[in-house]
């Protein structure tokens, strides 16, 4: 079975300053790896993942995250974050080779203040 | 872009009542999940469900639910005898049979309030 921790549930930052959210999966299979965000009353989107190849994945909006196997990490960072970046952001994880479900994690308020 | 449409968006029902909520997969998807999320908690797996059979689900979901795939473009969960700790948001999935795409496309979510 696969898990997902987000230490921080809540991230407040000033617009235009760079932001990092963290995310640490446990797995004893190897993984693929998701960030989903949600905006306020809407559903879940994907934001980006990472699959195979390159351990830095961009999303088109930005934000990019990178995948660290021995330090099961997948966290997602931004340099410059925006008011509409304002949203929860879910790591999430799931094993290769199947379609078994998706693990979230508990989700990161991201609140950006002007 | 195609996408995954959930009705209804917004549904009350009292306890002890019977609840439909309904989801059109993406049309070329073979693979459905069902997910709930409780107010201010995180996103909780309830069913996967592939060729017409319940493929895997956890312990939440337990006898007062079922899925069904009535016809070639529908995915139904039912919630036989709601509780008030049934009051959640509900989010229905898909996923492309390309296995190397392996990502789920969630609808909008359909928020069951049990008064």
């Amino acid at each position: 079975a696969q898990s997902v921790t987000q230490l921080d549930s809540q991230v407040p930052v000033f617009e235009e300053a760079p932001v990092e959210l963290r995310c640490n999966y446990s797995s004893s299979v190897s993984v693929y790896l998701f960030w989903y965000v949600q905006y306020p009353n809407q559903g879940l989107q994907l934001l980006l993942k990472y699959l195979s190849g390159s351990t830095l994945v961009e999303s088109i909006n930005g934000f990019e995250a990178e995948f660290n196997k021995s330090q099961t990490s997948f966290h997602l960072r931004k340099p410059s974050v925006h008011i509409s970046d304002t949203a929860e952001y879910f790591c999430a994880v799931t094993a290769r080779g199947g379609y078994q479900k998706v693990t979230f994690g508990t989700g990161t308020k991201l609140q950006v203040i002007p | 872009e195609p996408e995954v449409t959930q009705t209804p968006s917004h549904q009350v029902t009292q306890m002890g009542q019977e609840v439909i909520l309904r989801c059109v997969p993406i049309s070329n998807h073979l693979y459905f999940y069902w997910y709930r999320q409780i107010l201010g908690q995180k996103v909780e797996f309830l069913v996967s469900f592939y060729n017409n059979e319940i493929s895997e689900k956890s312990e939440i979901f337990d006898d007062q639910f079922s899925v069904e795939r009535p016809d070639g473009s529908n995915f139904t969960l039912k919630i036989r005898s709601t509780k008030l700790e049934d009051s959640a948001m509900y989010f229905c999935a898909s996923r492309e049979t390309d296995i190397s795409a392996n990502v789920l496309t969630f609808g909008a979510g359909s928020r069951l309030t049990v008064l």
